[in-house]
C-alpha cells in the first residue's frame, strides 16, 4: 500500500521569503502522479501543482515549484515570494496511474503560516 | 468552473441520530469520493463511487454508508451517529480513473456529534 508522509506539522515564513514543504512517499509503482493541494482556512481545497512520475522535469506554477526526486521518493514544494494568502494547510498526495485505481493517498498535512 | 457543493458547512447532531451529508457536482464527473479529515491524520477515504449505483469501500467505511442514485449526487449516511464521528467531511469528484484528471473538492461539512 502506498503511504505519504509529511514530517512538518507546522511551518511559518515571513512574507516575501521562500519556504519548502517536505513530502516523502512509499510505493512499488513506477508510474504515478504526485500532487500538492492547498486548503485555506474555512475554504475549499484546491490543486496547487501536479507532477507525473515519468517526467524528469520538475513542475512549476508561478511562485510554486516542486523538487521531485524519484529515487529518493521525495516530493517537496517550494513557495517563493510568500504572500499572506499562502497561509493554509498543504497536503501532499499520491495516485497510481493504474487504470483501475480510483483513490488518492494523502499525507497528514503541513500548516503554513505566512507572517507579515 | 467546476463546482462541488456540500449541502451544509456545519452540522450538530445527537448520538444515535441518522445523518445525511449531501454532495452535488456539476461537471458530469464519473468518480465521487467521501473523505474524513482529522488533525494529524490527513484525509482518509471513507467510500467512493465510479458510477451511478456503484460504490466501493475506502479505508474507513465502518459506521458509514453511501448512496449514488444520480450521477451528480453522492450522499454519505451515518446510520447511527456516534461521538467518534465528529469530524470534517470532504466530498470530491473527478473524471476518469487516473491522476491526469484533477480532483475537485467541496468546502467541507464540519459535523459535531454530541
Amino acid at each position: 500500500a502506498q503511504t505519504v508522509t509529511q514530517s512538518q506539522p507546522e511551518m511559518s515564513v515571513q512574507e516575501a521569503e521562500t519556504v519548502t514543504l517536505s513530502c516523502t512517499y512509499d510505493t512499488s509503482e513506477n508510474n504515478y502522479y504526485l500532487f500538492w493541494y492547498k486548503q485555506p482556512p474555512s475554504r475549499q481545497m484546491i490543486l496547487v501543482i501536479r507532477q507525473e512520475a515519468y517526467k524528469q522535469q520538475n513542475a512549476t506554477e508561478n511562485r510554486f515549484s516542486v523538487n521531485f526526486q524519484k529515487a529518493a521518493k521525495s516530493f517537496s514544494l517550494k513557495i517563493s515570494d510568500s504572500q499572506l494568502g499562502d497561509t493554509a494547510m498543504y497536503f501532499c498526495a499520491f495516485m497510481t496511474r493504474e487504470v483501475q485505481a480510483n483513490d488518492m493517498r494523502f499525507g497528514a498535512g503541513t500548516r503554513l503560516t505566512v507572517k507579515p | 468552473d467546476v463546482k462541488v457543493t456540500q449541502s451544509s458547512r456545519y452540522l450538530v447532531k445527537r448520538t444515535g441520530e441518522k445523518v445525511f451529508l449531501e454532495c452535488v457536482q456539476d461537471m458530469d464527473h464519473e468518480n465521487m469520493f467521501w473523505y474524513r479529515q482529522d488533525p494529524g491524520l490527513g484525509l482518509r477515504l471513507i467510500y467512493f463511487s465510479y458510477d451511478v449505483k456503484m460504490k466501493e469501500k475506502g479505508d474507513i467505511p465502518e459506521g458509514y454508508s453511501v448512496s449514488r442514485e444520480k450521477k451528480e449526487r453522492f450522499s454519505l449516511i451515518l446510520e447511527s451517529a456516534s461521538t467518534n464521528q465528529t469530524s470534517m467531511y470532504l466530498c470530491a469528484s473527478r473524471n476518469g480513473g487516473q491522476g491526469k484528471n484533477i480532483q475537485y473538492f467541496g468546502a467541507g461539512t464540519r459535523l459535531s456529534v454530541l
